[in-house]
């Protein structure tokens, strides 16, 4: 069966530090992983994208890791800021049509 | 800019009252979607769209239908609303079939189901 399985579930840091975020996937075959970012009261909004030929993609203080041999991703966050809060949802999709696999994601939440 | 919209944004009704949440889009994308978001389940296809005059059923689509007669919306329709019906409603679109495509999501609806 093909799921997407994110840990922690919930996360608690301190302005400034860094933190990991986990991805576990079993959808195959495998086109791409997205990682979204939403925000309380907002839709999700894309963070990275990558294929399985990429083992690492940055979008500032945000990089993504893949990696496809043991189906496993990560999203890390570098010095953490107060607007990091928010749900961070892991997302594969198949190589064909409309296939997504969504994770139930990952709250964040950073406190000062 | 382009953007995609939801409306309305927070809807309370009762049981077996038949409701309809309206979703625009102006990417001019031929791909549009509905999910459903709850607790411990993450986002749920409901039905999804890859043009005009096409729709197709998500995984939880039952007591739900949607109609699409432009490029611009897709709006989702509970026939007779239900209290497991009470959820937060997203919206998405995206421009092709490709599965590399980014899905833009709506600002999403919530609805209660009394």
């Amino acid at each position: 069966k093909n799921q997407v399985e994110q840990s922690p579930q919930s996360l608690i840091i301190l302005e400034g530090k860094n933190c990991t975020l986990q991805c576990n996937y079993t959808v195959s075959p495998f086109s791409n992983l997205r990682w979204y970012k939403q925000d309380t009261g907002r839709g999700p909004v894309s963070l990275t994208i990558m294929t399985f030929s990429e083992n690492t993609k940055s979008n500032g203080r945000y990089t993504a890791t893949l990696d496809a041999d043991t189906k496993q991703s990560s999203l890390h966050i570098t010095a953490s800021q107060l607007s990091d809060s928010a749900s961070y949802i892991c997302v594969v999709s198949a190589p064909t049509g409309n296939q997504f696999y969504f994770g139930t994601g990952t709250s964040l939440t950073v406190i000062p | 800019d382009a953007e995609i919209t939801q409306s309305p944004r927070h809807k309370i009704t009762e049981t077996g009252r038949q409701v309809t949440l309206a979703c625009h889009q102006t990417w001019n994308h031929n791909n549009m979607f509905w999910y459903r978001q709850d607790l411990g389940h993450g986002l749920r296809l409901i039905h999804y769209s890859y043009g005009v005059h096409d729709t197709n059923k998500g995984e939880v689509s039952d007591g739900y239908s949607v109609s699409r007669s432009n490029t611009e919306d897709l709006p989702l329709t509970l026939e007779s609303a239900a209290s497991s019906q009470t959820s937060v409603y997203f919206c998405a679109s995206s421009e092709n079939t490709l599965a590399n495509n980014e899905q833009f999501f709506g600002p999403g609806t919530r609805l209660t189901v009394l």
